[in-house]
This record gives structure tokens, C-alpha cells and sequence, in this order.
């Protein structure tokens, strides 16, 4: 479908569970974006990675904690969420951070009970 | 605060009608703008991208831009049902920012 894939796409937990999501991008790009959508809402931007190094990170709490191992992968570790936690997170790529187009992927459907 | 705003919706137009999506943005340094499609439950996708004054054309899609007026504008030719969705404006702020993006506005296309 595109060259970003997000794993898993959907995603129930717990509020004691830990959990992690997956990104991969396959486009040779070098950075890369976590992002948070809901309903009703415009996307959040959470963190930024460029070259494997965080760039941004908006204010995100702290039961949101990312990594960036290689350009390629994205992760989202996830623990002791709430049930406002539950949304859409997309992860996103692009070239370079700044300007150009990014590419998403499809996506991580998050339900926190 | 840098915003980009655009009207929720939803824009309804009759098939084969031309649709008019709209947005403004406040940073007048803005440098890159582009427009998403993101249907229901999936994720947004590129349609356009536009960097000068004036319209820019892809197949039914026209993007215009005015900077002076900090306006940008997507034109849906012919549309089609399969053109409902939500249409996400971003914008490139300089200063190496990731993009800010409008909350969407949803179009609805009816046969």
C-alpha cells in the first residue's frame, strides 16, 4: 500500500498494560514522525526523529515514550495509558524534516478500556 | 500561534460538480503547502503540494495559492463519489518546523 507500515493496526489494552507500536518506513528517508489523531480533532503532531535524533517533542505525557533505533524503524512504547489515549496514531516520513512532503502510514487504531 | 484553519464541513456537491476546498494560514513565511485526502479510517494521503503563487494543476485537481491573501485552495473537477473524504490542508512553516496541518474539511460528493 505505501511505503510506511505501521504495526499493529489495531490495539486494545488495558490501563496497566505496556505495549509498543511498530513503524517502518521503506523509502530511504530520514525522518520520521509520530503523530496522534482524534476524532474531531486536528493532527497532533507527538515526536519528530531526525537522523535517529528527537527533535521535537511536543509536550507529549510521559506514558508516551518513543524510539528511534535506526532511520528506517519507529517505535511508541506505550504504559499506563488512559482512556483519552484511545485514537488513531499514524507515523509519518519524509526526506528531510523541513520542507517536504511526508508520507503516512496506515495507522494504529488505539482503544484503551 | 501558528494556525492553519479551514471550514469542517461537510461541503456538499452534487456529482460532476467542481468542489472548492479552502484554507488560511496565519505565518505570512509559510513556504510549502499541501493538500491530503484521508478517507474514513484510513490514513491521509498526498494529493498536492504547491511552493509559488498561482494554480497548479494534476489531472482534475487544481491547487491555487495566494500568499498576499495567505489563502490556499484545492479544486475538485468532475467530482465523484469516490472524492468524499476528508481534505487535510498543512503548511511548511520556515524555521525547519514539521508541518502544521487544518483539522480537514469533510466532502461529501453526492450521485
Amino acid at each position: 500500500e505505501t511505503g510506511v507500515t505501521q504495526t499493529p493496526r489495531h490495539l486494545v489494552m488495558g490501563m496497566t498494560n505496556k505495549k509498543s507500536l511498530k513503524c517502518e518506513q521503506h523509502l530511504g528517508h530520514n525522518a520520521m514522525y509520530w503523530y496522534k489523531q482524534s476524532a474531531k480533532k486536528p493532527l497532533e503532531l507527538m515526536f519528530v526523529y531526525n537522523f535517529k535524533e528527537q527533535t521535537e517533542n511536543n509536550s507529549v505525557p510521559s506514558r508516551f515514550s518513543p524510539e528511534c533505533p535506526n532511520s528506517s524503524h519507529l517505535f511508541l512504547h506505550l504504559h499506563t495509558l488512559q482512556p483519552e489515549d484511545s485514537a488513531l496514531y499514524l507515523c509519518a516520513s519524509s526526506q528531510d524534516r523541513s520542507p517536504d512532503t511526508q508520507y503516512f502510514g496506515p495507522g494504529t487504531r488505539l482503544t484503551v478500556l | 500561534q501558528k494556525e492553519v484553519e479551514q471550514n469542517s464541513g461537510p461541503l456538499s456537491v452534487p456529482e460532476g460538480a467542481i468542489a472548492s476546498l479552502n484554507c488560511t494560514y496565519s505565518d505570512r513565511g509559510s513556504q510549502s503547502f499541501f493538500w491530503y485526502r484521508q478517507y474514513s479510517g484510513k490514513s491521509p494521503e498526498l494529493i498536492m503540494f504547491i511552493y509559488s503563487n498561482g494554480d497548479k494543476e494534476d489531472g482534475r485537481f487544481t491547487a491555487q495559492l495566494n500568499k498576499a491573501s495567505q489563502y490556499v485552495s484545492l479544486l475538485i473537477r468532475d467530482s465523484q463519489p469516490s472524492d468524499s473524504a476528508t481534505y487535510l490542508c498543512a503548511v511548511n512553516n520556515p524555521g525547519n518546523t514539521p508541518l502544521v496541518f487544518g483539522k480537514g474539511t469533510r466532502l461529501s460528493v453526492i450521485a
